[in-house]
């Protein structure tokens, strides 16, 4: 149990384009997912709080207009990657907090998402 | 600003030996603490978790947390090659409903 999935694994864009992460959790309903960016050897770098049905926290220094998350389910939320650009290159990792209704408040990740800005 | 300490390795251990991971943090009132492993170029993987004093132990691996000493550990038995990796440490803080992550400390064991 606990499964996270993430679509897709990689992709690579053109600059300016936009690029869609997908992160579901699989076989449980999690009212908050987290969006993670990791750079190469570097550590987990939290960038929102998200949380069904309402609007996303983000971290600071992350910028809502260019890093829209949505999470229109329990078992579902989207970071789109508004006018990418190859700094914004990185390892996209989101993870599922399992509802603390069941006594627990473990968070599972996804396989995480590679992009590549060209 | 609340935050959660490892050293950044890397550990050698040889193959078989036990390997011991430390981790501090500095909310005297957190209440739920998570082991994670990040092979390189893979997204991290919850090893264990541990609530309350004392040891918990899931196979080869077991969590041990003190919290009047404000750390938990991390020890794994006959440990083998592929144990080699980035193990994170992690803090659940119930105030701001996020997870407070060390550094890692990056384990190598040695065939």
């Amino acid at each position: 149990g606990a499964v996270v999935s993430q679509h897709p694994s990689w992709v690579i864009c053109k600059s300016g384009t936009s690029v869609k992460i997908e992160c579901r959790s699989l076989d449980f309903q999690a009212t908050t997912m987290f969006w993670y960016r990791q750079f190469p050897k570097q550590s987990l770098m939290l960038m929102a709080t998200s949380n069904e049905g309402s609007k996303a926290t983000y971290e600071q220094g992350v910028e809502k207009d260019k890093f829209l998350i949505n999470h229109a389910s329990l078992t579902l939320s989207t970071l789109t990657v508004t006018s990418a650009h190859p700094e914004d290159s990185s390892f996209y990792i989101c993870s599922a907090r399992i509802d603390p209704n069941f006594s627990t408040d473990t968070q599972y990740f996804g396989p995480g998402t590679r992009l590549t800005v060209l | 600003q609340k935050e959660v300490e490892q050293n950044s390795g890397p550990l050698s251990v040889p193959e078989g030996a036990i390997a011991s991971l430390n981790c501090t943090y500095s909310d005297r009132g957190s209440q739920s603490f998570f082991w994670y492993r990040q092979y390189s170029g893979k997204s991290p993987e919850l090893i264990m978790f541990i609530y309350s004093n004392g040891d918990k132990e899931d196979g080869r691996f077991t969590a041990q947390l003190n919290k009047a000493s404000q750390y938990v550990s991390l020890l794994i038995r006959d440990s083998q090659p592929s144990d080699s990796a980035t193990y994170l440490c992690a803090v659940y803080d119930s105030g701001t409903y996020k997870y407070i992550f060390g550094t890692g400390t990056r384990l190598k064991v040695l065939a």
